[in-house]
């Protein structure tokens, strides 16, 4: 059974610093495994994805996330936060044989930026 | 514009109500689903449908029934509101068998609350 855990339920950087949200996953085949972002009051965007070709996976606004199935870890990641990227993000996994097309979301991180 | 389209954005119920929340999409996707989001849980999976015609439950189906006559139209029906089903509610699409590869397209999202 796939499951999917999102370390920190908030995470405070301040601008101009790195971000780093983590997530474990649980799979019990190859894993397929996205970023969302949700910004208030708005629906959920695709950050990136990686579906088994490179581990490091870069998305948009300069977003990238590296997965490592020895940790079973697909941390997202960030050099240089903004403003604009206070918002809640969702790690999900979803199995790549999956028939039924199920994907299983984390219970989220709220990114907030100090200015 | 393509994508997936909900309505209302937000409605108020009376307890014992019934109401049915519109998801239709036009990218002639086979899969689509409903997501209830509530705080620090996620998004947790209400129903989903494989293709017209067929449907099936999610992790909380509970209080909720949905049909699927054609591609496009993916309704939700609350048979009797509760409190408890006060949430934010996404519709979400993707092409058949993919969604472990492409993602999914979510809907903006129904905010309700049931009073």
């Amino acid at each position: 059974a796939q499951s999917v855990t999102q370390l920190d339920s908030h995470v405070s950087v301040s601008e101009g610093t790195p971000v780093l949200l983590r997530c474990n996953y649980s799979s019990s085949y190859s894993p397929s495994l996205f970023w969302y972002v949700q910004h208030p009051n708005k629906g959920l965007q695709l950050l990136l994805k990686y579906t088994s070709a490179a581990t490091l996976v870069k998305g948009i606004n300069g977003f990238e996330a590296e997965f490592k199935k020895s940790e079973t870890s697909f941390h997202l990641t960030k050099p240089s936060a903004h403003m604009s990227d206070a918002a809640e993000y969702f790690c999900v996994v979803s199995e790549e044989w999956n028939r039924d097309d199920k994907i299983i979301f984390g219970k989220g991180t709220r990114l907030h930026i100090l200015p | 514009n393509a994508g997936v389209t909900q309505t209302p954005k937000f409605q108020v119920l009376k307890t014992g109500q019934s109401m049915t929340l519109q998801c239709a999409q036009d990218m002639n996707h086979e899969y689509m689903s409903w997501y209830r989001q509530d705080p620090g849980m996620g998004l947790r999976l209400i129903h989903y449908s494989v293709g017209a015609g067929i449907t099936d439950q999610g992790e909380v189906p509970n209080g909720y029934n949905v049909s699927r006559s054609t591609t496009e139209d993916f309704p939700l029906r609350l048979l009797s509101a509760a409190p408890s089903q006060t949430s934010v509610y996404f519709c979400a699409s993707t092409p058949s068998g993919t969604g472990s590869f492409y993602g999914y397209t979510f809907g903006s999202g129904t905010r309700l609350t049931v009073v």
